[in-house]
């Protein structure tokens, strides 16, 4: 089974800082099976990112996502406040074929 | 644009069924555009993938709740439905129905809050 991993646990930032966030798979994966979700409180996930770089619709061209194999990688150039917010990652594999890692918590310093 | 809307019963007991029901709007459950998925999460917890329907009738589920856990259509109703039995408490969580390709999750629902409590 594959594992993913998220980092750091909590991110602390300001508003207009720049937020890394990492996803680490314990075997590699496709870039066509990364995804990445924000998930605000009491609300729905909402897909961000999938094939590790594209963008969902409607999404702002802030979200960026990179990487390959067993290291990803989901960028926010400069945080709106509306950014702040709980982050997964998620790939498709064989089992469970779908997966989501722990999630990273960016909140504001 | 689909949009998805989850309802069920809000409190099960142990060691009996859970149902709850997906309801789509603005697409159909016939759709060869959707994969249709349960996932859960439990309350201040993470997300957990449940499984998945494809239009054709084929079903893919997470090994660790496939023993439990049934997914159906009802395109009569453009609906889709969860079932899992044998609940207990770790089976307490927000119940999302969503919509995507195999390999990702486009559009959700707002979730549905079951409680597993005698």
């Amino acid at each position: 089974d594959i594992v993913l991993t998220q980092s750091p646990g909590t991110l602390s930032l300001s508003p207009g800082e720049r937020a890394t966030l990492s996803c680490r798979a314990s075997q590699s994966v496709s870039r066509t099976y990364l995804a990445w979700y924000q998930q605000k409180p009491g609300q729905a996930p909402r897909l961000l990112i999938y094939g590790a770089s594209s963008r969902a619709t409607g999404i702002p061209d802030r979200f960026s996502g990179s990487g390959s194999g067993t290291d990803f990688t989901l960028t926010i150039s400069r945080l709106e406040p509306e950014d702040f917010a709980v982050y997964y990652c998620q790939q498709y594999g064989n089992s469970p074929p779908l997966a989501f890692g722990p999630g990273t918590i960016v909140d504001i310093k | 644009q689909v949009q998805l809307q989850e309802s069920g019963p809000g409190l099960v007991k142990p060691s009996e069924t859970l149902s709850v029901t997906c309801t789509v709007s603005g697409g159909s459950v016939s759709s060869r555009s959707y994969y249709w998925s349960w996932i859960r999460q439990p309350p201040g917890k993470g997300l957990e993938w449940i499984g998945y329907m494809y239009y054709s009738g084929s079903t893919n589920y997470n090994p660790s709740l496939k023993s439990r856990v049934t997914i159906s259509l009802d395109t009569s109703k453009n609906q889709f439905s969860l079932k899992l039995s044998s609940v207990t408490a770790a089976d307490t969580a927000v119940y999302y129905c969503a919509g995507g390709t195999y390999y990702y999750a486009s559009v959700w629902g707002q979730g549905t809050l079951v409680t597993v409590s005698s």
